[in-house]
């Protein structure tokens, strides 16, 4: 097991809704990377956090918003939920945003299902 | 979304044959990372490449970076049972930045 957790691990919601998504990083990491994975596809990368701070975004809208805390904990907000929102979240977390120590743990993900 | 092209999408082979995927780039890369996901799991982490040239090996996985830097392989020598799930290639968005576009995966299979 990576250490990193994430809840929760199945949610069902309806078009329109708003959703948040928790992820909490392996002991000592700073940084925190949020992908959507939809059935039979890759992880595609929706951003990344840094001691706090975004760090990047993937090609998402704002409707997609996060957050980090000062423990390094982190959100994924989805506001005006769409069916095709519908896919695993994956968080990831590494030791450093830059340089070589950027190995990415990743958590079991949550399966959202919009309908 | 931003996807990089692996080859093959998928590939069954009979336990004990070998299994090479492919991940293809237009552009030069600082890095390139390569994950296992189980069915049903999440990736894990199984190497990373920096150099250009660069072979890693990992028991019966070798992966190499290609001269230019633009690709990369993932080779397994005789397949186990142990070794079904999808391989993905991730690189590094934007040179320095490390973050990451995942590949389209190989979907491997292992017939016993």
């Amino acid at each position: 097991e990576t250490g990193v957790t994430q809840s929760p691990t199945h949610l069902i919601k309806t078009r329109g809704q708003q959703v948040t998504l928790r992820c909490s990083s392996q002991s000592g990491h700073n940084t925190v990377s949020w992908y959507q994975q939809a059935l039979g596809q890759g992880p595609q990368f929706i951003f990344q956090y840094y001691r706090e701070e975004e760090n990047g975004r993937g090609n998402f809208p704002p409707r997609f918003s996060g957050l980090q805390f000062p423990n390094y904990s982190s959100e994924l907000n989805v506001n005006a939920l769409e069916l095709d929102d519908s896919a695993l979240y994956l968080c990831a977390s590494s030791l450093s945003a830059g340089g070589p120590l950027n190995e990415q743990y990743f958590g079991p993900g949550t399966r959202l299902t919009v309908t | 979304g931003q996807q990089v092209m692996q080859i093959p999408q998928y590939q069954h082979v009979q336990e004990g044959e070998d299994f090479t995927t492919y991940c293809n780039s237009s552009t030069t890369l600082s890095n390139i990372q390569w994950y296992k996901q189980r069915p049903g799991g999440h990736p894990v982490f199984l190497i990373q490449l920096v150099k250009s040239g660069e072979v890693k090996k990992q028991k019966r996985l070798t992966f190499q970076f290609g001269e230019a830097k633009k690709n990369s392989s993932l080779h397994i020598t005789a397949t186990q049972t142990t070794d079904v799930g999808t391989y993905f290639c991730a690189e590094d968005l934007t040179s320095g930045t490390y973050k990451y576009i995942f590949g389209t995966g190989t979907r491997l299979k292992v017939l016993a």
